[in-house]
């Protein structure tokens, strides 16, 4: 158990439809970042927070937004969903940032049909 | 932004020999790199690190050698077994530019190791 909880841990969704998915970090941890993974695909950096703060943004898509709460949970959204947004989504926490081990939670998979 | 290379992104090995699996890094002020095995459906774990001030490090079976002039930095794992069939991605951290938490962990595509028994 990496101390990372990701909810809910499968999402079945029409497309269209609006999720959100959630991310719990690390006690301590002040810095969240999500991933997304596709079939047989890498690790595609979305958007990183810390301590509230959006720090850092990667490939993620105008219908997808994301924040991190005054508690340090952060939530992930995903709106006008399409097939092609099916995927493991993961949430990684680290302590300060990017140059300290990041935990990994299970991942909320999201298939859109 | 950084950018990070990984090859090969498939391996086959046959159970007791060595593995090596390596990555390239754009940013030279980057300095944590960090290697993660993904099990078959499991979350990414973090299996060794390396920071910039080192040019190696070692962990039972697993080692990392960094090379900053070259920017590429490389795994190797002795003895395989079969339980080291996983996807390994390498990541290097770099800096966004001041504060705290400024820094974003790239991670390369991840190379698919096949240990044959």
């Amino acid at each position: 158990d990496s101390g990372v909880t990701q909810t809910p841990k499968h999402l079945i969704t029409a497309t269209g439809q609006r999720v959100t998915l959630r991310c719990s970090p690390r006690s301590g941890d002040l810095s969240v970042y999500w991933y997304q993974q596709s079939l047989d695909q890498g690790l595609q950096f979305l958007i990183q927070y810390y301590n509230g703060e959006e720090r850092a943004k990667g490939n993620i898509l105008e219908r997808f937004s994301a924040q991190q709460f005054p508690d340090l949970h952060s939530e992930l959204n995903l709106s006008s969903l399409e097939l092609g947004d099916s995927a493991l989504y993961f949430c990684a926490s680290s302590i300060s940032g990017g140059n300290t081990e990041a935990f990994f939670g299970q991942g909320t998979r999201l298939t859109v049909v | 932004g950084e950018n990070v290379e990984q090859h090969p992104s498939t391996l086959s090995v046959q159970e007791g020999d060595s593995a090596v699996i390596k990555c390239t890094y754009s940013d030279s002020a980057s300095n944590y790199f960090p290697w993660y095995k993904q099990e078959l459906g499991k979350r990414p774990q973090l299996i060794i690190d390396i920071r910039s001030n080192v040019g190696e490090k070692k962990d039972q079976r697993i080692a990392v050698t960094l090379n900053k002039t070259a920017k590429h930095f490389s795994l190797h794992i002795t003895e395989t077994q079969p339980e080291d069939s996983a996807v390994y991605f390498c990541a290097a951290s770099s800096g966004l530019g001041g504060g705290a938490g400024s820094y974003q962990l790239t991670f390369g595509k991840g190379t698919k190791l096949s240990v044959i028994p």
